[in-house]
C-alpha cells in the first residue's frame, strides 16, 4: 500500500514556541488532511486541502499541500498547552472514486511545557 | 450531533471468544471504514464500505469480518479473538467525495 512518513515521531517544546512537522508519500494525492487527537478521543479534522500549493490556515495552524504533490506541512504558531495531542497526516490519492481511501502517516505526539 | 458512534467503548475478552463492535453515523455519509491503532503504527485499515451493501479488505483484514447493515451503521466482527487484536479500534464515515473522514470515540478492546 501507500507509505507515508510522518516527521518528527515527537516534539517537546515550551508554551509560545512555534511547530512544524511534515508528511510525504511514495506517490502523488490528491487530498491531504490533517487530523488531531487527544488522549482517549478519536482522530479530528483540522485542516483538508485539494489543490497544490494550497495553503490554509485554520486560527493558530496553517497546512500547505506541497506543490509536487507528495507532501504536506503542518504549522502550528505560538503553541499553548491545549495543543499537545498526536497530528496525523492523511492522503487520498483517488479522491471522488469508491476506492479513494485514506492512507495515515504514523503520527507526531506533540508535548507542550509551559 | 451524534456524528459516529460505536459501541461499546470498552471491552475485554478471552482467547477465542467472539463479539462484534457496533458503529452508526447520521451524516447520511456513503463511505465507513473501520481503523485499528496500536502505539506507534498510527491508523491502518481493515475494512470499508464504499456504499450500502458492499464492502472490501483494508490492510489488516486477517481475523475480521464486516457487515454494512444499511446506510447508517457498519459493525465489525472478531469470531475468535487473540491477544494480537489488542488494540483501539475507530470506526468512521465519509461523504459523497470519499474524503474528509469523521471518527468516533474508539472502542478499547483488550484480549487476555
Amino acid at each position: 500500500g501507500q507509505q507515508l512518513n510522518q516527521s518528527p515521531q515527537s516534539m517537546f517544546i515550551q508554551e509560545g514556541e512555534d511547530v512544524s512537522m511534515n508528511c510525504t508519500s511514495s506517490s502523488i494525492f490528491n487530498t491531504w488532511l490533517w487530523y488531531k487527537q487527544e488522549p482517549g478521543e478519536g482522530p479530528v479534522l483540522l485542516i483538508a486541502l485539494y489543490k497544490a500549493g494550497e495553503l490554509t490556515s485554520n486560527g493558530r495552524l496553517t497546512a500547505q499541500f506541497g506543490i509536487t504533490r507528495k507532501d504536506s506541512f503542518l504549522n502550528i504558531s505560538a503553541s499553548i498547552p491545549s495543543d499537545v495531542g498526536i497530528y496525523f497526516c492523511a492522503g487520498q490519492a483517488y479522491r471522488g472514486s469508491t476506492l479513494g481511501r485514506l492512507y495515515f502517516g504514523r503520527g507526531t505526539q506533540l508535548t507542550v511545557w509551559p | 450531533n451524534a456524528g459516529v458512534t460505536q459501541t461499546p467503548k470498552f471491552q475485554v475478552l478471552k482467547t477465542g471468544q467472539s463479539m462484534t463492535l457496533q458503529c452508526a453515523q447520521d451524516m447520511n455519509h456513503n463511505s465507513m471504514y473501520w481503523y485499528r491503532q496500536d502505539p506507534g503504527m498510527g491508523l491502518r485499515l481493515i475494512y470499508y464500505s464504499a456504499s450500502e451493501g458492499t464492502t472490501d479488505k483494508g490492510e489488516v483484514p486477517n481475523g475480521y469480518n464486516v457487515s454494512r447493515l444499511n446506510k447508517r451503521e457498519f459493525s465489525l466482527r472478531l469470531e475468535s479473538a487473540a491477544p494480537s487484536q489488542t488494540s483501539v479500534y475507530f470506526c468512521a464515515s465519509s461523504g459523497r467525495t470519499n474524503t474528509e473522514a469523521f471518527f468516533g470515540q474508539g472502542t478499547r478492546l483488550t484480549v487476555v
